[in-house]
């Protein structure tokens, strides 16, 4: 079965600090995608990254970082120095086997940065 | 106009009401998604449509009745709600239906069924 795991359901931290959101994820299938996406306050989803599993590199944008670790089925997202800016819901999602348009959601991460 | 917008972005409506959500997407693409995100529940998948075809019926109840009039547009026609639809409804587009493209969402409705 396939399945999206982000057990943190809310994190809270202070401004700066640094913060680790988990993905796990279960999958038979041994190519796949996995991404991740970003819900503010106001609504909308926005796209964050599409990782290939083909691609274990580790992933750098800006404060945003991504370890991808294919032994551990993990997709963990970091943000470094974190702002206020970045309090939103975040989510992990896989693609659905035999399915051209289904992906499989992660229940989400409520990431609350105080300042 | 940029992105995937969607009107209303608030709707308070009677069970016994007839309302329309629109979405439009200045992407593009030819696929169009419209979700539904209660609270505490995986977001969940409810129709698609690729250049224009519906491809996707995710088991939806009758009263919920998408429309794709153009690869552009997006509606959801709404007639005798329950409380239990009241949710914040995403519309989604990609440049086809395939789940190795990336969606890229509107703000959503946010609808509340009296």
């Amino acid at each position: 079965a396939q399945k999206v795991t982000q057990a943190q359901t809310e994190i809270s931290v202070v401004e700066k600090e640094d913060v680790t959101l988990d993905c796990v994820y279960e999958t038979r299938d041994t190519t796949y995608y996995l991404f991740w996406y970003k819900q503010p306050p106001s609504g909308e989803l926005v796209f964050l990254i599409r990782r290939n599993s083909f691609d274990e590199q580790n992933e750098i944008s800006g404060r945003y970082s991504w370890n991808f670790q294919k032994s551990t089925s993990s997709f963990n997202f970091t943000i470094t120095a974190s702002q206020v800016v970045d309090s939103a819901v975040y989510f992990c999602a896989l693609p659905k086997r035999d399915s051209n348009y289904q992906l499989i959601w992660g229940a989400g991460t409520k990431l609350i940065i105080k300042p | 106009e940029t992105g995937v917008t969607q009107t209303p972005r608030h709707l308070v409506m009677g069970m016994t009401n007839k309302k329309s959500l629109k979405c439009e997407q200045h992407l593009g693409h030819n696929a169009m998604y419209w979700y539904k995100q209660s609270a505490k529940k995986p977001l969940e998948l409810m129709f698609v449509y690729n250049f224009k075809e519906q491809t996707e019926n995710n088991s939806v109840p009758s009263r919920f009745s998408p429309e794709c009039p153009n690869s552009s547009h997006l509606f959801l026609h709404l007639h005798t709600l329950q409380p239990e639809d009241s949710a914040l409804y995403l519309c989604a587009s990609s440049k086809t239906s395939s789940t190795l493209e990336t969606q890229y969402f509107g703000p959503g409705t946010r609808l509340l069924v009296l």
